[in-house]
């Protein structure tokens, strides 16, 4: 298993402002993810973070709004950029197990709320 | 890109078994099915995955029939702290992550 941690764990923003979250794993990994988890909603997949190259994002979701960082195999950030109340979401990364195909390990997820 | 649908709750006792199902009618010929479980305040926790027919580990049994097209993760002997939400998520990390998609969810709730 893999060990996830993220900063903040939460935080209150203004309305314009960019918030940048830290992804920390305590084991070399190939792939991180970024996933969005509205109020009572289900997760959706923001963008895959390879080390070495440009995160792929998902439908609906760009790079100047949400720019990824992934400096090494252990580490990655998630900007929200100009944020809106639109925002106001819990930001969760995640890495794919090194044991199981298809197996992903999640970080706590950080909560942020736009106002 | 596979939608996934899942009831929204479900109500059990203590010791019943749950099962719960997952529709992805357009799930991919290299699509894996995963199910999560998730609490309050944390990320999602994996559960159970298989690609086809029954999957069996220690906390619960995944089946899935030969269309894939659903797939039914089953609880046996539920107990309180099995109240969570329950996701299933379609796709295949191979790919590159591209494509995952999460269920609607389903709230457990397990009451005495």
């Amino acid at each position: 298993s893999a060990v996830i941690s993220q900063k903040p764990s939460r935080d209150i923003c203004q309305r314009g402002t960019s918030l940048t979250i830290q992804c920390q794993v305590d084991s070399q990994v190939t792939m991180m993810f970024w996933y969005r988890q509205q109020p009572g909603q289900s997760l959706t997949l923001i963008a895959t973070a390879n080390q070495g190259s440009e995160a792929t994002y998902e439908s609906g979701f760009v790079i100047d709004k949400f720019p990824i960082s992934r400096p090494n195999l252990t580490f990655s950030t998630l900007t929200v950029s100009n944020m809106s109340p639109e925002d106001s979401s819990i930001y969760l990364c995640s890495v794919e197990s090194s044991g199981r195909t298809n197996e992903q390990f999640f970080g706590p997820g950080t909560r942020l709320t736009v106002l | 890109l596979a939608k996934t649908t899942q009831p929204i709750s479900m109500d059990s006792y203590e010791g019943q078994e749950v099962n719960i199902t997952c529709s992805h009618n357009n799930i991919a010929t290299n699509d894996y099915i995963t199910w999560y479980q998730q609490f309050p305040s944390q990320g999602p926790r994996f559960i159970i995955q298989g690609y086809k027919t029954k999957v069996t580990n220690e906390v619960a049994s995944l089946f899935i029939p030969a269309d894939r097209k659903s797939s039914t993760l089953s609880l046996p002997r539920v107990s309180l702290s099995d109240t969570a939400v329950y996701y299933c998520l379609v796709g295949d990390l191979t790919g590159g992550g591209n494509k995952l998609t999460f269920g609607t969810g389903t709230q457990l709730k397990v009451e005495l």
